[in-house]
């Protein structure tokens, strides 16, 4: 069964980037899913913030497209997802998740905690 | 593109049934029955529950149920058990190939 495992830093400085990695075990990134961030702030709701295909193609939340950018590794059987001047606002646990074409998140990674500060 | 309307929280004793709701607009929930609901507990990450309205994953007991009418989504938890307490949310396909995601509701059995 497919698994997801986010990683990278976990702590980024204001006005820098965000930048995150999600490993696919068990299955091809090149299968027909949507693959998918979503972060949420420590005591709030999940936020969709944008998925990508393994042709490239890329779906972004309105109110962050200006600030990510989602990309794929084939050879590597990875998304990665950048997140471009940073504030406190973005600090947040961040999971990654597959969305079939059939339109649900499941599974999803464990989750990485990731704090703007100085 | 807000986020859709869940109650902050709901609360009922083991065996009773609670429903959640999940209000919408004519943009998202009213215009497709794409409607999913996640359960998490503390520290863990979202459980797929329903998806496409009313539909149940494999291995989802059946006492998680879903529904829909006009912009408003609902989950009901039957027999109510104290591993159903947890916050869940709903989401949505919102159009222009983006979703959506409620505000959470917290679930206390008494």
């Amino acid at each position: 069964q497919v698994q997801l495992q986010e990683s990278g830093p976990g702590l980024v400085k204001p006005s820098g980037t965000l930048s995150l990695t999600c490993a696919v075990s068990g299955g091809s990134i090149s299968s027909t899913n949507w693959w998918t961030w979503v972060r949420q702030p420590p005591g709030k709701g999940l936020e969709w913030i944008g998925e990508i295909y393994h042709s490239g193609n890329t779906n972004y939340n309105p109110s962050l497209k200006s600030r990510v950018t989602i990309s794929v590794d084939k050879s590597k059987n990875q998304f990665s997802l950048k997140l471009s001047s940073v504030t406190a606002a973005d600090t947040a646990v961040y999971y990654c998740a597959r969305r079939p074409v059939a339109n649900w998140f499941d599974p999803w990674g464990q989750g990485t905690l990731v704090t703007v500060s100085s | 593109q807000s986020a859709l309307t869940q109650p902050a929280s709901v609360s009922g004793s083991p065996g009773q049934s609670i429903t959640i709701s999940c209000t919408g607009t004519s943009s998202d929930v009213g215009s497709y029955n794409l409607v999913s609901w996640y359960q998490q507990h503390p520290g863990k990450a979202p459980k797929l529950m329903i998806y496409e309205v009313s539909k149940r994953p494999s291995g989802v007991s059946n006492r998680f149920s879903g529904s829909k009418s006009g912009n408003t989504a609902s989950l009901t938890i039957s027999g109510l058990q104290a591993e159903d307490e947890a916050d869940y949310y709903c989401c949505s396909y919102a159009g222009f190939s983006t979703w959506v995601f409620g505000t959470g509701t917290k679930v206390t059995v008494l």
